[in-house]
């Protein structure tokens, strides 16, 4: 297996615009989390779906995020509108069960400008 | 509230020295504590965990040292190589280690000077 894919790498957009990220779990993972890194604020989880449900979504930040998780082969992160402070590195990770080791992918880096 | 506190921020230590990165924690409900090793445009990846029934670890190089008592747990990186240089995180769980439930320290940032 390819490990967790995320897509774009590299996002650069302007405020008020939607920004969508994209992720695809290690096949057969049962649970997908977000999580956000930045500096001042460490590695933080934003929500997490169990075959495909979003169990707790209580990490994320503002109304303007949104997550869902159609198949269990797909899931985005949006953000509309962003805003500068929402720049960060967001990353995907997938697990087997609740209890096991979580892969990330490798992020995307969000610039909002 | 910062529910582990991680530190340094940032250590350099030279090739073949010890590189040490301590965590310290407040809620006494958390029962298993992962290092993570993240590599710069890459993800953190799952490097060394304890649970609270044993005061040590060891794997290769890497050793995670527990003090219940104190709620504090350290990495010890023996022999260090330039190819360790990478961010180290420290986190905490409770109930068995779910990501759900991680909390992460804010990081070491690691330089191993060749």
């Amino acid at each position: 297996d390819a490990g967790v894919i995320q897509s774009p790498r590299h996002e650069v957009t302007e405020m008020g615009q939607e920004v969508t990220l994209r992720c695809k779990p290690i096949s057969g993972h049962d649970y997908l989390f977000w999580y956000r890194q930045t500096m001042m604020r460490g590695l933080e989880l934003l929500i997490y779906f169990n075959n495909n449900v979003p169990i707790d979504d209580s990490g994320m930040p503002e109304d303007r995020f949104s997550a869902k998780m159609p198949n269990a082969s797909f899931s985005t992160l949006k953000i509309q509108p962003s805003e500068p402070r929402d720049s960060a590195v967001y990353f995907c990770a997938s697990s087997w069960t609740r209890n096991t080791e979580a892969f990330f992918g490798q992020g995307t880096r969000l610039t909002v400008v | 509230q910062q529910q582990v506190k991680q530190s340094p921020q940032s250590l350099i230590v030279q090739k073949g020295g010890i590189s040490i990165i301590n965590c310290a924690y407040e809620n006494t409900a958390f029962d298993y504590f992962p290092w993570y090793q993240q590599f710069p445009g890459k993800g953190p990846a799952l490097l060394i965990a304890i649970r609270p029934d044993v005061s040590e670890k060891k794997e290769g190089r890497f050793t995670i040292s527990f003090n219940k008592s104190a709620k504090q747990f350290s990495l010890h990186i023996m022999d260090s190589q330039p190819g360790d240089s990478a961010t180290y995180f420290c986190a905490a769980s409770i109930q068995g280690g779910g990501a759900d439930g991680l909390t992460f320290g804010k990081g070491t940032h690691l330089i191993i000077q060749p």
